[in-house]
């Protein structure tokens, strides 16, 4: 498809488990970013890869959170010891270049600790 | 750094009338101002923009608004469809310097 693919779309998991989500921006686009979604909230900025470099991971909650970019294209992000409180909806995004202003969104991987 | 308010958190409007969610942000350095529809199960899509050298921008149903020295910008969608029914957000910022207020889900009754 032509546009920002996440999986898996859910994840359920067990507290102190370790996790990964994918995600394969638009071809051509060389920004990507990840957020997060808690019920209710609009998303929260985690980490901008532009090329393969992380551009800027001050979202980042703590050091329990990684995110990978390692040929400029798909984006992994990583998880260790999962906590319930991370539970919720990690939306990926992508963009031609970091400053064009639209982000394109995947449908997002819901990931609940249990 | 960026704070972005939204209201209301909740709007329920009558098959075509209209609906208007208002957003407030304190960087009166942004100069950008997507709004995105967000449907059950779906990441959110851009539906409109403005930058800060426009007062006003319309297209089809929906129309924005900006009022730079009171930093605050407005949605406006006229005549509204059962599929309009979903969550906006309004955000400020470009790229990953995006902020995000915390959404209006709106209601639209047949």
């Amino acid at each position: 498809g032509a546009g920002v693919s996440q999986t898996p779309s859910n994840k359920v998991t067990e507290k102190g488990k370790y996790v990964e989500l994918r995600c394969d921006p638009i071809s051509g686009h060389t920004a990507l970013y990840w957020y997060r979604q808690s019920l209710g909230q609009g998303p929260e900025f985690l980490i901008y890869f532009q090329g393969t470099g992380a551009a800027d991971d001050s979202g980042l909650p703590n050091d329990r959170f990684f995110a990978v970019r390692p040929e400029g294209s798909v984006s992994t992000l990583k998880i260790q010891r999962t906590e319930r409180g991370d539970s919720a909806v990690y939306l990926c995004a992508s963009s031609l270049m970091q400053a064009t202003g639209e982000l394109f969104f995947g449908e997002g991987s819901r990931l609940t600790v249990l | 750094g960026e704070n972005v308010e939204q209201h209301p958190s909740t709007l329920s409007v009558q098959e075509g009338d209209s609906a208007v969610i208002k957003c407030t942000y304190s960087d009166s350095a942004s100069n950008y101002f997507p709004w995105y529809k967000q449907e059950l199960g779906k990441g959110p899509q851009l539906i409109i923009d403005i930058r800060s050298n426009v007062g006003e921008k319309k297209d089809q149903r929906i129309a924005v608004t900006l009022n730079k020295t009171a930093k605050h910008f407005s949605l406006h969608i006229t005549e509204t469809q059962p599929e309009d029914s979903a969550v906006y957000f309004c955000a400020a910022g470009a790229g990953f310097k995006t902020i995000f207020g915390a959404g209006t889900r709106l209601f639209v009754k047949a």
